[in-house]
């Protein structure tokens, strides 16, 4: 049972470039989840979708875009990096429980 | 003031104490909480939920205090394998299914 997975793992990128970091599941789970994790300020949203077709903004979605065109899968892009974007992005879903399944995680450095 | 608030820590204990971690939230609304563990450089892991009667698995044990605002986890006879962050997780009222993390609170377990 894999449960939630990120690909990739790791990724530098320089100032400018573009990304997309996918996540998937297979818990059959409506709500997705971006989060970012930085030193001392815990996991912040930056979107999430309540089901296929659907995104919606969380706290920090800047820079970011999100698209979930099936239901297990949802991407995450970076349309032009920048340094601030250095971080470690955790995707989650959950079901029915509000419980959330989080993927290992990718660790991001924007040289 | 934060919407969840821990106290960071790190808490040093030796193997065998009780320890006990506080978190704080600020929206009595809120209406689901959770303890979330997350190793050196891992992804979260649910550890438990937080219910209105009180939560026990095991050496761990979670209250909810609704008054007060604050939940509470205690790890009973600690192990060297307890040392994590141990996060407090609070979702937004409403039903929406978005989620609140604190900074975490850092356990340390000796030998």
């Amino acid at each position: 049972n894999a449960g939630v997975t990120q690909t990739p793992k790791f990724r530098v990128l320089k100032t400018g470039q573009s990304m997309t970091l996918l996540c998937a599941q297979d818990m059959n789970h409506e709500y997705m989840y971006w989060y970012r994790q930085d030193p001392g300020m815990g996991l912040r949203l930056i979107h999430y979708s309540v089901g296929e077709g659907t995104t919606a903004k969380g706290e920090v979605p800047d820079g970011y875009n999100v698209s979930r065109l099936k239901k297990q899968n949802f991407l995450l892009g970076l349309e032009s990096a920048a340094p601030s974007q250095t971080s470690v992005y955790f995707c989650a879903s959950t079901g029915g429980t509000y419980e959330q399944y989080f993927g290992p995680g990718t660790r991001l450095t924007v040289t | 003031r934060k919407e969840v608030e821990q106290d960071p820590g790190p808490f040093n204990v030796p193997e065998g104490a009780t320890v006990a971690f506080n978190c704080t939230y600020s929206n009595s609304a809120s209406q689901s909480f959770f303890w979330y563990r997350q190793d050196c450089r891992k992804e979260p892991k649910l550890l438990m939920s937080v219910y209105s009667s009180g939560n026990e698995d095991g050496r761990f044990t979670a209250q909810l205090n609704r008054a007060s605002q604050y939940i509470s986890l205690l790890i009973r006879d600690s192990k060297l394998s307890d040392s994590a962050t141990y996060l407090c997780v609070v979702n937004r009222p409403s039903g929406t299914y978005k989620y609140i993390f604190g900074t975490g609170t850092r356990l340390k377990v000796l030998a």
